[in-house]
């Protein structure tokens, strides 16, 4: 069974605040580390897809970087909005099969 | 464009009956994923469909089984219900085959067994 781990479960962070997010998933056999954030009563959109070690990529306020031999990946929020208020999930790519964590819950208030 | 369809957005079952749910992926994506998420967990691997043929399945029991049809629309059938198969069931679609692109989810259909 593979584990993949996120934190933290949830956060709440006021207007303009910066945050970041890990997730941890064993780095063996990994292909690629999927972020997709999923807004309450949406379906999950997806945010970055991530294959190469070093990885960074960014969307607006939001990047993330992996380290694929030690298997972890950061996901940033610069100066948050609440309509950032989502849940964001990893999911790191085992062959064709994606194993997803349980996410981390962000609320943004105004 | 239309995104992934899914129906019904409910369903209520009892224990012991069957379900199936309906996915309409995105025109021209040809893979099909199911997922489960069952109350305080993570998204769970079901099934996965491409060109009409399941290529992987999670850890989960035979009677979930599904199909692909020609138009690379998706059911998925739950036989024989169990109280823990209450969850929402979501599925997702990608143009590339495997797992190697971004997956496109719709916006689930919830069962509720009884």
């Amino acid at each position: 069974i593979l584990n993949v781990e996120q934190s933290p479960q949830s956060l709440h962070v006021q207007e303009g605040d910066s945050t970041n997010f890990t997730c941890s998933f064993p780095s063996s056999n990994f292909y690629a580390l999927h972020w997709y954030r999923w807004e309450t009563a949406k379906s999950p959109e997806a945010l970055f897809v991530m294959t190469l070690n070093g990885d960074e990529k960014k969307k607006g306020r939001i990047s993330a970087t992996l380290n694929t031999k030690e298997g972890y990946s950061y996901l940033y929020i610069k100066g948050s909005q609440p309509e950032d208020s989502a849940t964001y999930l990893c999911a790191p790519e085992y062959g064709n099969k994606l194993v997803f964590g349980a996410g981390t819950i962000l609320r943004v208030k105004s | 464009e239309a995104g992934v369809t899914q129906s019904p957005t409910h369903l209520i079952k009892t224990r012991g009956q069957q379900a199936t749910l309906r996915c309409s992926p995105i025109s021209g994506h040809t893979s099909v994923y199911w997922y489960q998420q069952a109350l305080g967990l993570g998204l769970q691997f079901l099934l996965w469909y491409d060109e009409g043929e399941e290529r992987n399945r999670g850890n989960f029991p035979p009677r979930f089984s599904g199909r692909q049809f020609p138009n690379y629309s998706s059911e998925l059938n739950v036989n024989a219900l169990e109280l823990e198969d209450s969850a929402l069931y979501l599925c997702a679609s990608s143009l590339v085959q495997g797992n190697t692109g971004e997956l496109f989810f719709g916006e689930g259909s919830r069962l509720t067994v009884l």
